[in-house]
């Protein structure tokens, strides 16, 4: 089975802070994919990942940054934490054929004071 | 672009009723179908696919047909229990970009004892 291993279940962090969550999987997936569920809007695509080192915007990444040095391995990044980033955080990853489903991990409930 | 569709919860079942949950799609090209879920305090799980017109896929007793006469990708149970308790995604992979997702906003299912 393919895990997708997210470091922190939960975290808070105060406003200003920079804040790193890392997301980690297991299958060698090319595709790694950082998102943002808010109640009443869904999932959110923040960033996402195609390789090593490369990575493209998804709908809402401002505020955000991402890194992506080895293949297993995608970090999501808050620059400079406010309090409308408070959320509930899912990283995923998938392989790169048509039709294959992406995994998830657990999810990090960040809160930040 | 792509989206997805899906009803409005909450939905509020008694134990062993029929469950349809709908969702429609509008997408470019030939898209692949999932459904997901998400059971409280955790990410989401793949629940089933359905990569081409006519597919059905199923899991654990639900059921979901890919229609794409009607762009539908209806989820059924015909018996729910309990532990069926949580919140379901329709997403879609289509065009380009076949490995990003697009999701509905989610359905809450509760199934009372």
């Amino acid at each position: 089975d393919v895990k997708v291993t997210q470091s922190s279940r939960y975290l808070v962090k105060r406003t200003g802070e920079k804040v790193f969550l890392e997301c980690v999987q297991d299958m060698d997936h090319e595709n790694m994919f950082w998102y943002r569920q808010d109640p009443g809007l869904g999932l959110r695509l923040i960033y996402f990942s195609y390789d090593v080192k490369m990575k493209e915007k998804g709908d809402i990444p401002e505020g955000y940054s991402v890194s992506r040095e080895k293949k297993e391995r995608f970090s999501l990044i808050l620059e400079s934490a406010s309090t409308n980033q408070t959320s509930m955080y899912l990283c995923a990853s998938s392989g790169g054929v048509r039709g294959q489903p992406q995994h998830f991990g657990d999810g990090t409930r960040l809160s930040i004071l | 672009g792509n989206s997805v569709t899906q009803m409005e919860g909450p939905v509020t079942l008694s134990e062993e009723a029929f469950l349809t949950i709908n969702c429609t799609y509008t997408a470019t090209g030939y898209p692949s179908l999932f459904w997901y879920v998400q059971y409280p305090g955790e990410g989401l799980q793949l629940l089933l696919k359905a990569t081409k017109a006519d597919d059905k896929g199923s899991n654990k007793g639900f059921e979901a047909t890919y229609r794409k006469e009607t762009t539908s990708f209806h989820l059924e149970k015909g018996s729910v229990q309990v532990s069926d308790s949580a919140v379901y995604f329709c997403a879609l992979s289509s065009g380009g970009s076949n490995y990003k997702l697009t999701f509905g906003k989610g359905t809450l299912l509760t199934v009372n004892p």
